[in-house]
């Protein structure tokens, strides 16, 4: 099946830095990159849609100019969190959509999640 | 806003069992769902999908149930092994304008004893 990567995989950071973090569709081509957060014992909440070379259309709530969306080609968007704070520690989650699966819904695949703790 | 829901945020099954878990969607113009398995620490995994004209699916030891008319999805784990203890997700994709994006359910906790 397809394989969505992210990096790194945990990042520590302090308070005030920026933190980048990469989703990759590793064998396939995605049309639209998906980011979310999830804080501890809580599901999955949506941050933002990206398609390639276009701007990311951010979810209400979130704020665009501290969470930084790029996605420069059809394999790669990135994820920059702009003078972290604590508050912002929690785990984000990629999913590539293409429209290969089939059917007349794009599939989603998810990467694996990147922990980020501000200290 | 709109939201997908579970009514149970834990369950604790025997090895063995049948599991049942529950979600309940707001949006009736839905026209997707999707069940995932989330391990600690790590991403959803796919576990079994439906479509809005569907009211029944069955995978590999799990059954997905569709009753549009509550507005209810359930997922069915047969003979429910240790492996299966994660937290599951329903998801609902929001289609046209949404642009396929996801809305994920609060999530129920499957322990499994053995």
């Amino acid at each position: 099946g397809a394989v969505v990567s992210q990096h790194p995989s945990r990042v520590i950071c302090k308070s005030g830095t920026s933190v980048k973090i990469e989703c990759r569709s590793l064998d396939f081509q995605a049309t639209t990159m998906f980011w979310y957060r999830q804080f501890p014992k809580q599901s999955l909440m949506l941050m933002a849609t990206s398609n390639e070379g276009s701007k990311a259309t951010y979810e209400q709530g979130v704020e665009k100019d501290k969470f930084l969306i790029n996605h420069a080609s059809l394999t790669l968007s990135t994820l920059t969190v702009t003078s972290a704070h604590p508050e912002d520690s929690s785990f984000y989650i990629c999913s590539a959509d293409t429209p290969y699966g089939g059917g007349p819904v794009d599939e989603q695949f998810f990467g694996p999640g990147t922990r980020l703790t501000v200290l | 806003g709109e939201s997908v829901g579970l009514h149970l945020p834990t369950l604790s099954v025997q090895e063995g069992d049948n599991s049942i878990i529950n979600c309940a969607y707001s949006n009736s113009a839905s026209d997707y769902f999707i069940w995932y398995k989330q391990e600690s620490g790590k991403g959803p995994q796919f576990i079994i999908d439906i479509r809005s004209n569907m009211d029944k699916r069955q995978g590999q030891r799990v059954t997905v149930l569709l009753n549009k008319t509550v507005k209810h999805l359930s997922l069915q784990i047969a003979a429910t092994q240790p492996g299966d203890s994660a937290v599951y997700f329903c998801a609902e994709n929001m289609r046209g304008n949404q642009g396929g994006k996801l809305i994920f359910g609060q999530g129920t906790e499957l322990s499994v004893k053995p």
